[in-house]
């Protein structure tokens, strides 16, 4: 078992839309991290959460502690959301990132 | 400050021979972290420096890989004898000094394929 979980893989709205992205992790963290992928490569850092809920925008980040869970939410949803989501996990003394698969979104107009 | 850069952005070589990607991470930032992402996977951590000295290396890091930083600021990471299975984004990030929950910063990766 991963020690980062998300869900869904895909997922495929239409524009407008309101979205969740989840999250689960099985591993004692200092920070849970919230990125995004463009096609190409490039990963852009959406959100970092120790606790409670962050908003920038329309996207809204949340997570629960004792459960060991996160939601990203996008409110209102457009075409040029379309990228991949990607949960990560700040472990260890490092703090290296620990990544889920990702949850590639497709927003249609 | 342009951020974290990485070159090349693709590699092609051919199986058996070396290569070497360059990282330059942000200047005052003196974590860096090498990760490696597969097609349809997320990445997973390869190595980990702080300033000049590497901390931790992953299981992943065959001796076939070995990674440098020798002043602290840019670093290379080098395969040796490349297998096709080696064929994947190589991904740096960087975060500031002293803090431990700060979001790290990524380049834009080294795409290798190996034929």
């Amino acid at each position: 078992k991963n020690e980062v979980e998300q869900s869904p893989q895909n997922l495929t709205a239409q524009e407008g839309e309101f979205i969740t992205i989840n999250c689960s992790y099985s591993v004692g963290i200092s920070a849970l991290h919230w990125l995004q992928q463009h096609p190409g490569g490039g990963i852009v850092s959406l959100f970092m959460l120790s606790s409670g809920k962050k908003k920038h925008g329309r996207l809204i980040a949340t997570i629960n502690i004792q459960e060991k869970h996160s939601s990203l939410h996008i409110t209102a949803s457009h075409p040029r959301d379309s990228a991949v989501y990607i949960c990560a996990v700040s472990a260890g003394a490092t703090n290296k990132l620990i990544f889920g698969t990702g949850t590639l979104l497709a927003v249609q107009p | 400050d342009t951020g974290v850069s990485q070159d090349p952005r693709h590699k092609i070589t051919k199986r058996g021979q070396n290569v070497t990607f360059r990282c330059d991470p942000i200047s005052e930032h003196n974590r860096l972290y090498w990760y490696r992402q597969t097609l349809g996977q997320g990445p997973e951590f390869l190595t980990y420096f702080q300033n000049e000295a590497q901390l931790e290396k992953s299981r992943l890091l065959s001796d076939r890989f070995s990674a440098e930083r020798p002043k602290g600021s840019f670093s290379t990471l080098e395969i040796q004898r490349t297998e096709q299975g080696d064929s994947a984004m190589y991904l740096c990030a960087s975060s500031p000094q002293g803090q431990m929950n700060t979001e790290a910063f990524f380049g834009q990766g080294t795409r290798l394929t190996v034929v």
